[in-house]
């Protein structure tokens, strides 16, 4: 089956830019979470999907961050404007449901704030 | 709050030696544990989880890890290490409903022929 998808792998931007990155979970997969990335630390959540509905998001910035699932499939993040302390590599997971799912992660999107 | 601790920024092996890579949580309920490989440019894969029963669990690529709670730790382990295992490898500590995940800072596996 197909993993998950994210695109672009790669974004470079200057500060108060904004971005936006795409995924595409796998196929029937109800939850989507995002992460964030960055050099040298673990991945942190930003937000977690149930279908189109949110699940989680007290570590979202929600100042810059939003994040919507209009169908329950695919998702985008977006961040605007942009601050250097945004660079990161951000991923996508999804898993079947809430619980104790196994959580399967794309390639991530590597952000560099200018 | 729950955490992970990952003690070791990095570690580096000879191929054909064993690993062991140390983990502590700090989690107030009943840990459900995690173990992810991420090779460069790639996501995260999950080598192995716990949730309950055996504290000896078996993973994919020969790893394995033992869950003890006594000291809070949930180390992982491999016999003989392969070249391929080259990556940075992430703990993570998870409630049982809700599935939202915390991770440790991540070892980083060089290995040398």
């Amino acid at each position: 089956e197909a993993g998950v998808a994210q695109s672009p792998r790669y974004k470079i931007i200057e500060k108060r830019q904004s971005v936006a990155f795409w995924c595409n979970p796998i196929s029937g997969h109800a939850t989507l979470y995002w992460y964030q990335q960055i050099l040298g630390q673990g991945p942190k959540l930003l937000i977690q999907f149930q279908n189109n509905g949110v699940v989680d998001d007290s570590q979202l910035p929600k100042d810059r961050f939003s994040a919507e699932r209009l169908k329950g499939v695919d998702s985008t993040l977006k961040i605007q404007p942009a601050k250097l302390e945004d660079s990161a590599v951000y991923l996508c997971a999804s898993s079947q449901s809430t619980g104790l799912e196994t959580q399967y992660f794309g390639p991530g999107t590597r952000l560099l704030v200018l | 709050a729950q955490s992970v601790t990952q003690p070791d920024i990095h570690i580096t092996v000879s191929e054909g030696a064993s690993l062991e890579l140390r983990c502590n949580y700090s989690y107030g309920a009943t840990p459900y544990l995690f173990w992810y490989v991420q090779s460069p440019g790639q996501g995260l894969q999950l080598l192995l989880k716990y949730f309950s029963g055996d504290t000896l669990v078996q993973g994919i690529k020969g790893f394995e890890a033992e869950f003890k709670r006594s000291q809070s730790s949930f180390n992982l382990r491999k016999p003989s290490v392969h070249w391929s295992d080259a990556a940075e490898y992430f703990c993570a500590v998870g409630p049982k409903y809700g599935n939202k995940l915390v991770f440790g800072a991540g070892t980083i596996l060089r290995v040398k022929s």
